[in-house]
Order: C-alpha cells, then sequence, then structure tokens
C-alpha cells in the first residue's frame, strides 16, 4: 500500500515567515508534486520533481521554491509567505499515471 | 499550454439516478484522462481512467467515455448512492506523469 505523509496536518504562519511543508512517499517513486487547492479552483500544480535534485515549475510557482534532496522528500517553502497563500497543500508522488496523494496540510497565513 | 475545463461544479441528485460529469480538454495530444474522488476531509483517489485508444470503459456503476474529435470525456455513474457524494476531478495529460486538472464537481446525492 502506498503511502504518502506530510508534515503537518494544519499549520497557522504569520505573514513574512518562512514556512516548510514536507512530504514523505515510501515507495520509491520517481515522480512528486506539490498543489494547492482552492475552492472552484481544483488542484493547481505548484511544482513538480522527476528525479532527485530536479525541479520543474508548474503553473502557479510564483512565491514557492522546492527542494529533493532524496527520492523519498519533497519539500515545499514559501519564502516569505503572505495572507494569498492560505489554503490547502497537497503532496503527491506516481506511478505508471496514477497519482498517490497525501492527506493535505491547510495552511492558514496571518 | 493544456487546459481542463469541467462542469458542472455542483449536481445534486437523488439516490438511484444517474450523475454525468463532462470535461474539455484543449490539447489534442493528450492521451490519458483519469478522475479522482475525494471526499470530504479526504485525500484524492483515482477512480477509474481511460486512454486515448479507447471509446468507453467501465467499472461497475461507473464509467467514463471518452470523444477525441470533440475533445471532451465524461463520467457516468449509475445508480448513484449517498457514499458517491464527494468532489470529482478529472484530469488530461501526454505521455507524463503530470496531470492537468478540471476545477471539480460536488456532487451530493439525497436519500
Amino acid at each position: 500500500d502506498v503511502k504518502v505523509t506530510q508534515s503537518s496536518r494544519y499549520l497557522v504562519k504569520r505573514t513574512g515567515e518562512k514556512v516548510f511543508l514536507e512530504c514523505v512517499q515510501d515507495m520509491d517513486h520517481e515522480n512528486m508534486f506539490w498543489y494547492r487547492q482552492d475552492p472552484g479552483l481544483g488542484l493547481r500544480l505548484i511544482y513538480f520533481s522527476y528525479d532527485v535534485k530536479m525541479k520543474e515549475k508548474g503553473d502557479i510557482p510564483e512565491g514557492y521554491s522546492v527542494s529533493r534532496e532524496k527520492k523519498e522528500r519533497f519539500s515545499l517553502i514559501l519564502e516569505s509567505a503572505s495572507t494569498n497563500q492560505t489554503s490547502m497543500y497537497l503532496c503527491a508522488s506516481s506511478f505508471l499515471n496514477e497519482q498517490f496523494f497525501g492527506p493535505g496540510t491547510r495552511l492558514t497565513v496571518l | 499550454g493544456e487546459n481542463v475545463e469541467q462542469h458542472p461544479s455542483t449536481l445534486s441528485v437523488q439516490e438511484g439516478d444517474s450523475a454525468v460529469i463532462k470535461c474539455t480538454y484543449s490539447d489534442s495530444a493528450s492521451n490519458y484522462f483519469p478522475w479522482y474522488k475525494q471526499e470530504l476531509g479526504k485525500r484524492p483517489q483515482l477512480i477509474i481512467d481511460i486512454r486515448s485508444n479507447v471509446g468507453e470503459k467501465k467499472d461497475q456503476r461507473i464509467a467514463v467515455t471518452l470523444n477525441k474529435t470533440a475533445k471532451h470525456f465524461s463520467l457516468h455513474i449509475t445508480e448513484t448512492q449517498p457514499e458517491d457524494s464527494a468532489v470529482y476531478f478529472c484530469a488530461a495529460s501526454y505521455n507524463t506523469d503530470k496531470l492537468i486538472f478540471g476545477t471539480g464537481t460536488r456532487l451530493q446525492v439525497f436519500p
């Protein structure tokens, strides 16, 4: 059974703080993804990674960066959190086209 | 780039009725079309998918149809049950695990 875990279910941060969201998968998948989910906007891709140390921008990368130092771990970084980054963040890994999602982190930026 | 439009945004049906959700895609090269279901407070999970060499695929009460000429695909749920209540997302991709998702449809099945 594929397991994708995220470091926090709920997170509250202040404007301007640096925020780290961690994602770990245990199935040795090459591909990992970060999405944000907002009502009416669906799942929007922020960044994805096809291999260790490799990353590509998704549709909404502004204000975010990522790090993939190990195959199982993909981190999303908000360099200076802003209120418009309040959202649900979902991580996923994939194999043979199927994406396996983590439980999500609901981030609130005050 | 690829764009996926999904309709309707909300759908309410009586238990036992059928539900249909439609998506259109812009990139004619897209060749893989999955559907994900997200129950309240849970993570999205793949429920069915179809590739461009197939016109229809069924799995018990759910089916997906693909019209490549018109660039649209649909999810059909028959004999709906309250546990079908969820948000459904369509997606499209071309020879990659990177998916472009639709905006989601909130399905409510009333007993």
